[in-house]
């Protein structure tokens, strides 16, 4: 079973500041994604890396994926009240069944105005 | 396109009764999921269909539970008896394929209370 381990939990910042999510894992895995969701809401995909070492950029949000893709970071620029929500990465790895995509806890993120 | 639409969005039953929980994926996607989330343990994959067939349902946690998918419009997720700890948050999402790079839709989720 890959397990996802995110840190830290729980973040309650002030607007304007930086941050930065771990994703962390002992296993491989083909693609990481990033989702977001919203009280009362599904999770929503922000980000998929693929390639190890690759570096995507979203306005704020800069994702990354480890050279041994077993890990990722996002880290947010200039946080804004809006950014507020749960964060979760979320990993595929292939298995004799097919496909499938492993959650991470999460990380609940609150941006103070 | 309406997304992916699950009912009810809130349950609330008593131990022991049954609970049917429903789900329509988006129009052209070969892939189901259904998941449950909680607190303690998270987003967790339950089971999901491919053509309206079952892949993997080894994220089911007992006899309890049951899923079928009769037709690529329509999936249910059945728990029968219910417990207090089946109270959760379900999502249902859907996809194109299955392959490593493919975006996930989900609902916006049954919230489930059995007392």
């Amino acid at each position: 079973t890959q397990l996802l381990e995110q840190s830290p939990q729980f973040l309650s910042i002030q607007e304007g500041e930086n941050l930065t999510v771990y994703c962390n894992s002992s296993s491989v895995f083909s693609s990481l994604q990033w989702y977001r969701q919203e009280p009362g809401e599904g999770p929503v995909l922000l980000v998929t890396v693929v390639t190890g070492g690759e570096v995507k950029k979203l306005k704020r949000l800069t994702f990354q994926f480890g050279d041994a893709r077993k890990d990722s970071s996002l880290h947010i620029t200039a946080a804004q009240p809006g950014d507020t929500g749960l964060y979760l990465c979320a990993g595929w790895a292939f298995g004799t069944s097919g496909s499938r995509l492993t959650f991470g806890e999460g990380t609940q993120l609150t941006v103070n105005p | 396109d309406a997304g992916v639409i699950q009912s009810p969005r809130h349950e609330v039953t008593e131990m022991g009764q049954e609970v049917t929980l429903r789900c329509k994926p988006i129009s052209g996607h070969d892939y189901l999921f259904w998941y449950r989330q909680t607190m303690m343990r998270g987003l967790e994959l339950l089971i999901y269909f491919n053509n309206n067939v079952p892949i993997d349902d080894s994220g089911m946690p007992e006899d309890r539970f049951s899923a079928k998918m009769p037709n690529a419009s329509f999936s249910t997720l059945k728990i029968q008896p219910s417990e207090p700890r089946d109270s959760a948050v379900y999502f249902c999402a859907s996809s194109l394929w299955d392959r490593g790079s493919d975006e996930q839709f989900f609902g916006p989720g049954t919230r489930l209370t059995v007392l």
